[in-house]
């Protein structure tokens, strides 16, 4: 069985901070990744993709995928309050169309 | 700009129902997606398709059917309601290709009474 691994959390942090969250995966066929925000209520929504080794910076954010290890993390510098949420880390199935979701890490952050 | 719609937000049926819960998509997609999200359980994927009249069952696909006449339009569904179907549906989309990104609706929270 194919698993995406997440802290459920909650996770948190003072406004301002740094918020790091963490996913490990269980496919050394995955080539895509993905971090999902979903607001209580609301639908996922795509914050960032990865699929090289390495950093990927987008404004406040940073994925970072190591796939040796067989992890993911997304870094979110000054934290706001309207980052509280729930993250989903997203990762391709090798070989196939689907994708698998962890179960996400609540982050609240405090102001 | 991005843009999954669902025909509903909110739906309440009855047990025995059948129900149709429809997506649309204005982005072109080849893949569309039909998901369920329960607590503490994730997303699961019910039902994929990679082009018009093309599906393929995914992790949960009992108790639900998939209709896709036209590119733009999946339809779900459920053809006898039951209380344990009572979730929320989410539906995505992306361009073909198994590692690109999925694009979702604003979702369907059903309720099976």
């Amino acid at each position: 069985q194919k698993e995406v691994e997440q802290n459920s959390g909650p996770l948190s942090v003072p406004e301002g901070a740094i918020a790091s969250l963490n996913c490990t995966y269980s496919d050394r066929g995955s080539q895509s990744f993905f971090w999902y925000r979903q607001y209580s209520g609301k639908s996922p929504e795509l914050i960032m993709s990865i699929y090289s080794n390495g950093d990927k910076e987008d404004g406040r954010f940073t994925a970072q995928l190591n796939k040796a290890s067989q992890y993911v993390s997304l870094l979110i510098r000054d934290s706001q309050p309207s980052d509280s949420a729930t993250y989903l880390c997203a990762v391709n199935e090798g070989g196939t169309y689907k994708y698998i979701f962890g179960t996400g890490t609540r982050l609240k952050v405090l102001a | 700009d991005v843009k999954v719609t669902q025909s509903s937000r909110y739906l309440v049926k009855r047990t025995g129902e059948k129900v149709f819960l429809e997506c649309v998509q204005d982005m072109d997609h080849e893949n569309m997606f039909w998901y369920r999200q329960d607590p503490g359980l994730g997303l699961r994927l019910i039902y994929f398709s990679y082009d018009v009249k093309m599906k393929e069952k995914g992790d949960i696909p009992e108790g639900y059917s998939v209709s896709r006449e036209k590119k733009e339009r999946f339809s779900l569904i459920l053809e006898s309601a039951s209380t344990n179907q009572t979730s929320m549906y989410l539906c995505a989309s992306r361009v073909g290709g198994a590692y690109n990104e999925q694009f979702f609706g604003p979702g369907t929270r059903l309720t099976v009474l």
